[in-house]
Parts: structure tokens; sequence; C-alpha cells
């Protein structure tokens, strides 16, 4: 089934570690991006990548870095984890970046204790 | 700065009546608004996409309506069904910078009950 595949879908992590969540799409699409939600908070914008090769900030950068090396990857990674990134992070593609609407994977469940 | 603003309250209706949702914005003029739905433990699934041109878009038994001077888009859901129930998502979106740029509101939990 074509989509979006994230992993883990769980994941408790020590404050201060280092995690790369995953994110892999089978539908070729061209621009990939990163959220994460809160509750009582909509989807806030971490990071994004037009096209493979290239990446950038969204709303909420800090702590979190990604790679595009290609079309279907897109690892997001915590250099060193604190407790005000547990949340649950979606990963999601659109065909392009002319407002075309996202297709989003199932999330991470991350609890930074 | 931007803001999009959803009702946080449950909205609780009886199944077969019309469920309607609203989202306000502030400080932006979005050139799309998109609706999606969302699952508990589930990604966001896209629903319908209105144009600023567009006054009203029709799918099925959902019905968006887009008023730019209002800054306010409602999403209707008639004869409204129990498998219904969700959290209902309204984003602006425009191309800003070279990225497709959402804006979410924090989305708007529908119950229909038998």
């Amino acid at each position: 089934i074509a989509g979006i595949t994230q992993a883990p879908t769980s994941q408790i992590l020590a404050a201060g570690r280092r995690m790369t969540l995953r994110c892999t799409q089978d539908m070729r699409h061209n621009a990939m991006y990163w959220y994460r939600q809160d509750l009582g908070l909509g989807l806030r914008l971490i990071h994004y990548s037009n096209t493979a090769g290239t990446t950038g900030k969204g709303e909420v950068p800090d702590g979190y870095s990604v790679s595009r090396a290609n079309t279907d990857d897109f690892p997001l990674t915590l250099a060193s984890a604190v407790p005000s990134q547990t949340s649950v992070y979606f990963c999601a593609s659109s065909p392009g970046t002319d407002n075309s609407p996202l297709h989003f994977g199932n999330g991470t469940r991350l609890t930074v204790t | 700065s931007q803001k999009i603003e959803q009702n946080s309250e449950a909205l609780n209706i009886q199944e077969g009546k019309t469920a309607t949702l609203t989202c306000n914005y502030t400080n932006y003029s979005p050139a799309y608004l998109q609706w999606y739905r969302q699952d508990p433990g589930r990604g966001p699934v896209f629903l319908l996409l209105i144009r600023e041109n567009e006054k009203e878009k029709r799918k099925e038994r959902l019905k968006v309506t887009f008023d730019t001077t209002l800054k306010q888009s409602l999403f209707h859901i008639t004869a409204s069904q129990p498998a219904d129930s969700a959290t209902y998502l309204c984003a602006l979106s425009g191309t800003v910078g070279g990225y497709n740029k959402l804006i979410f509101g924090a989305g708007t939990r529908l119950a229909v009950h038998p």
C-alpha cells in the first residue's frame, strides 16, 4: 500500500540521548516535512525538504536536524533529547510545493524522561 | 502573528444531523484552506481543499465554505454517522519562501452519537 512509513511507532528516551526518527515514502513525492503535535496546539513544522538534496527550517527547528539523501527517505535526528521534545512526530509528503495536500504517516510517539 | 482558531470544545451531535465546524484566522491571507480528519493514534488524512476565490466546495456529504472577508471557513458534514467521529483540522496554506507552508489549527473533536 502506497504511503508513508514511520519508525518506531513509539519510544521512551532518556534525556541527553541521541535519537533518529525514520520516515520513508513510496509515492515519489518531491516534498517532505516533519511536524510535531502537542495537546492543544496545532501541528507545528520542524523542518521541510522541497526535493532530494535540499532542506529548510520550519517554525520550531531548534534541537532537530534532517537530511534528504534521496527522494524516499527523510530522517529526523534529535542530537541530545530534552523533555520538552516529548511529543508525537508526524512525517508528511506532497507531490510539490504548490499548496498540494499533505500525506501523513501515523506518527512516532516520543517520550523524553 | 498568524493565528488560526478552531473550537477547542468537542462537538456532540445526534446521528443524522448536520455537523458544522468553524475555523477562524487572523493576520494571514491564505491562498488555500484545507481540511483534514484525524483519528486517534493516526496521522491526519486530507479531505478537501478550497481556494481563496471559491466560496464553496462539496464532496459527497462534506461541504466547505471560505469567506475571506470574515476570515472564516465552515466545514459541514450532512447526515452525520458515528463513523464521522474524529478530530477535524483546518489548515491555511500558501507557498511562502519556496515551500508549501501550512498553518494548522489545533482541531475540533466531533462525536456523533447513535
